[in-house]
């Protein structure tokens, strides 16, 4: 299981971080992938963390602006979006990566199961 | 990036019709196709992944087929619970996903 943190409202050029609690064995084992999906629109994939060391990577589009983090105590992943935008207005989910035998997967051959709940954040000025 | 093309992007059909959803990769990505399903309100679900595998838990209604380019999610005898949104999504190089396929109530 994912749980997100809540829904969050911010003005242009802040940041916003959103939180993803997961289970220990998940922590452990798997890479967790960051989702958003703009109201009435598609999905868009933000990029990934690796929460035994922290090593993230992140999309071309975002990279400069985000930030994936873990804390190793509480088995959450963090992403933090900075200057916001607008068009940043969106949901945003946080999703375990599996391989096709069902083990830890980083990109190549994944797929996503299960996903969190979703957090909304909103830019408005 | 790899672009994933779906069609159609919006369809409607009866319960117990036979539905198909296809997706197309702009470069061939072997079988490296996932499909999803999303409820309003709701985070995405797992169908099927490997573009036949059917994820556990999921009725075998849904069956998925293709490789290379050309991908299809079929739905043999649509149900009530199944009025939703359907994604593919390729994992061969970076990820990402095709627009969507709303599929209503006639």
């Amino acid at each position: 299981q994912l749980v997100q943190s809540g829904a969050e409202v911010k003005k242009p050029g802040a940041s916003v971080k959103v939180s993803c609690k997961t289970s220990g064995d998940t922590f452990k084992n798997y890479y967790v992938h960051w989702v958003r999906q703009a109201p009435g629109q598609g999905l868009e994939w933000m990029g990934i963390i690796n929460p035994r060391d922290g090593s993230s990577s992140y999309s071309q589009k975002l990279r400069g602006r985000v930030t994936m983090t873990r804390d190793t105590s509480t088995s959450t992943v963090y992403m933090e979006l900075s200057s916001l935008k607008f068009e940043d207005t969106a949901i945003y989910y946080c999703a375990r990566a599996v391989g096709l035998d069902g083990g830890n997967c980083y990109t190549f051959g994944c797929w996503f199961d299960p996903w969190g709940q979703g957090t909304l954040v909103t830019v408005s000025s | 990036d790899i672009q994933m093309t779906q069609s159609p992007s919006s369809l409607s059909a009866s319960v117990g019709d036979r539905v198909t959803i296809t997706c197309r990769a702009s470069q061939s990505i072997s079988n490296y196709v996932n499909w999803y399903q999303q409820k309003p309100g709701q985070a995405p679900k797992a169908l099927i992944y490997a573009a036949s595998s059917l994820q556990s838990g999921v009725p075998s209604r849904f069956s998925g087929s293709g490789s290379g380019a050309d991908f299809t999610l079929t739905i043999s005898s649509l149900q009530p619970e199944d009025f939703a949104t359907y994604y593919c999504q390729q994992s061969y190089a970076a990820l990402t996903f095709g627009g969507g396929t709303k599929v209503e109530i006639k």
